[in-house]
């Protein structure tokens, strides 16, 4: 069965640090989406991509956050430099037309 | 603007009882989607269901059933006979059509344990 993959799906770094988050979409699904769901609360949309264009960033903290789909297909989340309230569940999901695919997520934990 | 309201934080129940967990969304939109979403300890957000603005009509899959009523803004989730498995965060979340990019907003989730 098609899924979303992840990487790393835990990740443990130092502030100030750099991490990146990796996102392989299921095949064929033109949009794909990051969202950050901090602990207890539901997930809130980071980026959104329609092919390799951003179209929706807005809710992106661009001085520290970066985010890229270079061919369209697979997509990196960067952090830099982390700050402690940057420990979350960053999940990235794609979709055709409808329902969105998430995957496993990347648990970040900022020390 | 969208937003989705899950008032239920928690709600514990005894296995075979049934739960209903409520959600209520607010759009200017007149064509969107409504989905609900398990979220397990393991992390990974689950599809359940997805609902069209213009399809009213109740929906039972197994022990899961869907009450959509545009009337309340309401998207009602009701697991029947519940089960120590059915032990989860589950989220409804909204999609306009129309405005917003069609981003995907997602209620606060409600928890639900069920025990044996």
């Amino acid at each position: 069965e098609a899924e979303v993959a992840q990487s790393p799906r835990y990740k443990i770094t130092e502030k100030s640090q750099a991490v990146a988050f990796w996102c392989d979409p299921i095949s064929g699904h033109a949009t794909l989406y990051w969202y950050r769901q901090i602990l207890g609360q539901g997930p809130e949309l980071l980026v959104q991509f329609q092919d390799e264009s951003v179209v929706d960033d807005s809710q992106l903290p661009k001085d520290r956050f970066s985010a890229e789909r270079l061919k369209g297909v697979d997509s990196t989340l960067k952090i830099q430099p982390a700050e402690l309230g940057d420990s979350a569940m960053y999940l990235c999901a794609s979709s055709l037309s409808g329902e969105l695919f998430f995957g496993e997520g990347s648990r970040l934990t900022v020390l | 603007a969208q937003k989705v309201t899950q008032a239920q934080t928690e709600i514990s129940v005894v296995e075979k009882e049934d739960v209903t967990l409520d959600c209520v969304y607010e759009t200017r939109d007149t064509t969107y989607y409504l989905f609900w979403y398990k979220q397990p300890p393991s992390g990974e957000l689950v599809f359940l269901i997805r609902r069209n603005s213009f399809d009213e009509q109740n929906e039972i899959s197994g022990r899961y059933s869907w009450n959509f009523q545009k009337s309340t803004s309401s998207f009602n989730f009701t697991i029947t006979a519940s089960q120590v498995v059915d032990s989860a965060v589950y989220f409804c979340a909204l999609r306009n059509m129309n405005t917003g990019f069609q981003k995907l907003v997602f209620g606060t989730g409600t928890r639900l344990l069920v025990s044996p």
